[in-house]
């Protein structure tokens, strides 16, 4: 088992670029979560997906926010246009279901200048 | 927002010693679970209790829940220098959705 995998591990981009964030769930795992962990404001969850349907993505930020999860085994969260204050670490997870444990990737540390 | 406070903000021990870490929390849920963060690394599930368990036990962990005061509290018994981490508890709450404490961070002093 891989676990959850993460791509890419770190990106510097300048303002006003479009950012890709990828992840791979683990296998059979029906539900996909996006986080993003700043100092200031801990870990938030952006957007969850149950069986590649977004159920609640009331934490997205703004419209400049969007993911996306084509199938089981992949997800994406774009940002476009990055901004300095998107500069942040966006971890995937994922778990089985309700009332489960969650089990995360090693995250996206994302500087965007 | 943040659902669950967690008390001290930072712990320093020494190994061998005892740590314990505590969460509050301010909605209902369905279960209340710690997880561990080292450095530059992902989340690792340590620990689930659910909202009708008191209290739950996993190797040299102890985990306590009280949902009359809406908190919890983790032990760590006979801390080891590896243990260095942050901790986070996190409240589930409907659909499976985890709101996450600020964290503990951890230092087990050889």
């Amino acid at each position: 088992d891989a676990g959850v995998i993460q791509s890419p591990r770190h990106e510097v981009t300048e303002m006003g670029q479009e950012v890709t964030l990828r992840c791979k769930p683990i296998s059979g795992h029906n539900s996909l979560f996006w986080y993003r962990q700043t100092m200031m404001r801990g870990l938030e969850l952006l957007i969850y997906f149950n069986n590649n349907v977004p159920i609640d993505d009331s934490g997205m930020p703004e419209d400049r926010f969007s993911a996306k999860m084509p199938n089981a085994s992949f997800s994406t969260l774009k940002i476009q246009p990055s901004e300095p204050r998107d500069s942040a670490v966006y971890f995937c997870a994922c778990a089985w279901g309700g009332d489960q444990p969650q089990h995360f990737g090693d995250g996206t540390r994302l500087s965007i200048l | 927002s943040q659902q669950g406070e967690e008390d001290p903000q930072a712990l320093s021990i020494q190994e061998g010693e005892n740590a314990t870490m505590n969460c509050s929390y301010k909605t209902s849920i369905n279960n209340l679970q710690w997880y561990r963060q080292n450095s530059g690394r992902g989340l690792v599930h340590l620990i689930l209790i659910r909202s009708n368990e008191r209290e739950k036990h996993s190797g040299r962990l102890r985990v306590t829940l009280d949902t009359s005061k809406k908190s919890s509290s983790l032990l760590i018994t006979a801390s080891r220098a590896a243990d260095t981490a942050s901790y986070f508890c996190a409240g589930e709450t409907s659909g499976s959705r985890l709101t996450f404490g600020e964290g503990t961070q951890l230092t087990v002093n050889p």
